[in-house]
């Protein structure tokens, strides 16, 4: 499976401060993307980085993925209480391994204390 | 406003009565597919669609059926539902690689 793996799984920060979230994933990729679910909702696309994109960024997001390391990690500067949801990381395999199929994480449970 | 819709957004029914889940988008996406989502387990993919009369398993597919007889409905049918079916149930729709998902459907199986 190329399901993807959050870390941490819980993360409580105070506005203003960096949130960061990993995500690690097991076998090559088309691309990543990252989600945000507010609670009991439906997800939301954030972001997508290619298997040949080292960084992105979008607003106070910025997404690094190292294919070496089978990792992304995305960091949310300057956090917002409207930032508390769910993150979820998923790969989307290479066109042999089924490149219409997104495999989703258990995703990080962020919190932003006022 | 582009959107996928889902109904019902929330379900109690009993082992073993047959429902149907529906899902609809209005932006003409090829590919649609049904999630589950289950605390600690993430979202996992039940079966997928890549156009009208072409669908096919994805992770977790036993116990669902689906059809696609129109670009914009593919919905999900539980012909016997069981508890192990209680989940939040997502519908989403896709372009390119961006995906779109509906509000969600709360069932519960009892």
């Amino acid at each position: 499976s190329q399901q993807g793996e959050e870390d941490p799984q819980a993360l409580s920060i105070q506005e203003g401060e960096n949130a960061t979230m990993n995500c690690s994933y097991k076998t090559s990729i088309n691309n990543l993307q990252w989600y945000r679910q507010n609670s009991g909702r439906g997800l939301v696309h954030l972001i997508l980085i290619r298997s040949n994109e080292r960084e992105k960024h979008s607003g106070r997001l910025r997404v690094t993925l190292d294919t070496s390391k089978k990792s992304s990690s995305l960091l949310i500067t300057a956090s917002r209480a409207a930032d508390t949801a769910s993150y979820f990381c998923a790969t989307a395999g290479g066109f042999l391994q089924g490149a219409q199929k997104l495999v989703f994480g258990q995703g990080t449970r962020l919190t932003i204390n006022p | 406003e582009a959107q996928v819709t889902q109904n019902p957004r929330y379900l109690i029914t009993v082992t073993g009565k047959k429902l149907t889940v529906t899902c609809s988008q209005n932006m003409n996406h090829e590919y649609m597919s049904w999630y589950r989502q289950d605390p600690g387990l993430g979202l996992r993919q039940i079966y997928y669609s890549m156009n009208v009369e072409v669908t096919d398993k994805g992770d977790v597919p036993e116990g669902y059926k689906v059809s696609r007889k129109e670009k914009r409905n593919f919905p999900l049918i539980l012909e016997s539902p069981s508890p192990n079916q209680t989940s939040l149930y997502f519908c989403a729709s896709r372009t390119g690689s961006y995906q779109f998902f509906g509000p969600g459907t709360r069932l519960t199986v009892l």
